[in-house]
């Protein structure tokens, strides 16, 4: 099976442009998970979907958001880019039929804000 | 919201050596996860423990949950270069296993 990929790998913006990043699952998972990567804070949660619904939403500006597809595909949308976005974005797929399931994160896109 | 404290922050050892990495929980354990990343890469997932007094053990990796010090423990046994990298925990928060929130890492060293 293929494991989660994420594209682009690297991205470059300047302040106040909007960037939208690219998560496709492993095949058969439905569930897919947003992170957020930075050398201060940490690896914090930004959202979670499951068969197209926002599930769960984390700590973060609504400049940040997402959607997931019928093939499970996900993206996430940033609007008005500001330095502090420069971090490294995972996604992670989990099957998650109930209970607890383990989630497979993708390689991370790198977005940097000049 | 739930806090996970890794120690150490860091982590220097010779090649052979045992180590162990810590993760401590301000709340209630309800799944705990290990990954390990390699610099500015995805995370591998290693092990996940649910249950106290879990544990569990991959090739020289062994992963312990102590539920009632809200504690877990990574242990390393003849430690290698390829076990080099950044090492995180993460719990479910609030026992929803698809929003986890992880520790600040703890990044560990093998010197040949």
């Amino acid at each position: 099976k293929a494991g989660v990929t994420q594209t682009p790998r690297y991205l470059i913006k300047t302040r106040g442009q909007q960037v939208t990043l690219s998560c496709s699952p492993i095949s058969g998972h439905r569930s897919v998970s947003w992170y957020q990567q930075t050398p201060g804070q940490g690896l914090q949660f930004l959202f979670e979907y499951f068969s197209e619904t926002q599930r769960n939403k984390g700590n973060f500006p609504g400049r940040f958001s997402g959607r997931q597809f019928s093939n499970s595909r996900s993206e996430m949308n940033v609007s008005t880019l500001e330095l502090g976005d420069s971090a490294l974005y995972l996604c992670a797929s989990s099957s998650y039929s109930g209970g607890y399931n383990e989630q497979f994160f993708g390689p991370g896109t790198r977005l940097t804000v000049l | 919201s739930q806090e996970l404290e890794q120690s150490p922050q860091s982590l220097i050892v010779q090649e052979g050596k045992n180590l162990t990495i810590n993760c401590t929980s301000s709340k209630t354990l309800y799944g705990l996860y290990w990954y390990k990343q390699k610099y500015g890469e995805g995370l591998i997932f290693l092990m996940m423990l649910q249950k106290g007094g879990e544990e569990k053990s991959h090739e020289k990796i062994t992963a312990k949950l102590d539920e009632k010090k809200q504690q877990s423990s990574l242990h390393i046994t003849a430690s290698q270069p390829s076990h080099a990298g950044i090492y995180l925990c993460g719990a479910e928060v609030g026992g929803s296993n698809y929003k986890l929130t992880f520790g600040k890492g703890t990044l560990l060293t093998v010197n040949p």
